[in-house]
């Protein structure tokens, strides 16, 4: 059985830093891509950004495009999140997901129970 | 960026035929996959790649993509189909969701 389990979530202040872990079991960990995904209070699913296998290939969307760092650790088969200059408005519930990728398409297998993350003063 | 559009709430009654579209400039040339979310929970694939089901969605769930719009097809919907329902695709290095649609059983 595939398991997500985030962590690393909680309060922080606007400019803030947060570094977000999701542990990861169940599955062949370093042979497939892993993303972030989000979902503010009330609103719709925000894709964060997504890595690679090896970690060779990361892409971002625009709205956390040089604000946020996707990694991963394959040997602790555990993918992290760095968050910097943190927003009111990335307040969210961070999910923790398990794609399938190719050149024509990306999708989210698999999903983490998510995270919350809070911006405020 | 590519912008996807679904309908706000679609209603169907119960044992009737759900469909939730998602627009798109020239969607079926492109690769879309559903999503189910229940309130408070982690959402779920239920299409991916246009029509294909994972492995414990029943075959109640269908799904096509043709021109500009992708629909999801819910067969004998039932109480336990109450739920937000996104569609997704990845476009020029991005990944995006639809708006999300709430579709009620009456």
């Amino acid at each position: 059985e595939v398991q997500l389990v985030e962590s690393g979530g909680g309060l922080v202040q606007p400019g803030g830093t947060l570094r977000l872990s999701c542990a990861a079991s169940g599955f062949t960990f370093n042979r497939h891509w892993l993303s972030w995904v989000r979902q503010a209070p009330g609103k719709g699913l925000e894709w964060v950004a997504n890595i690679k296998e090896d970690g060779s290939e990361k892409y971002y969307g625009d709205s956390v495009k040089g604000r946020f760092t996707i990694s991963r650790d394959n040997a602790k088969e555990s993918l992290y999140l760095q968050m910097n200059s943190l927003r009111v408005e990335d307040t969210a519930i961070y999910y923790c997901t398990r794609d399938s990728f190719s050149a024509w398409w990306h999708y989210f297998e698999d999903w983490g129970q998510g995270i919350l993350v809070s911006v405020s003063s | 960026s590519y912008d996807l559009t679904q309908p706000l709430s679609v209603s169907v009654a119960l044992g009737q035929t759900a469909r939730i579209t998602c627009g798109g400039d020239n969607i079926g040339a492109k690769i879309v996959h559903w999503y189910q979310q229940k309130p408070g929970q982690a959402p779920i694939l239920v299409i991916y790649r246009d029509g294909n089901r994972p492995s414990g969605i029943p075959e109640r769930f269908s799904g096509t993509n043709s021109g500009n719009t992708a629909t999801l097809t819910i067969g004998r919907a039932q109480v336990g189909d109450e739920a937000d329902y996104y569609c997704q695709l990845w476009d020029s290095g991005t990944s995006v969701f639809g708006t999300g649609t709430k579709v009620t059983v009456l």
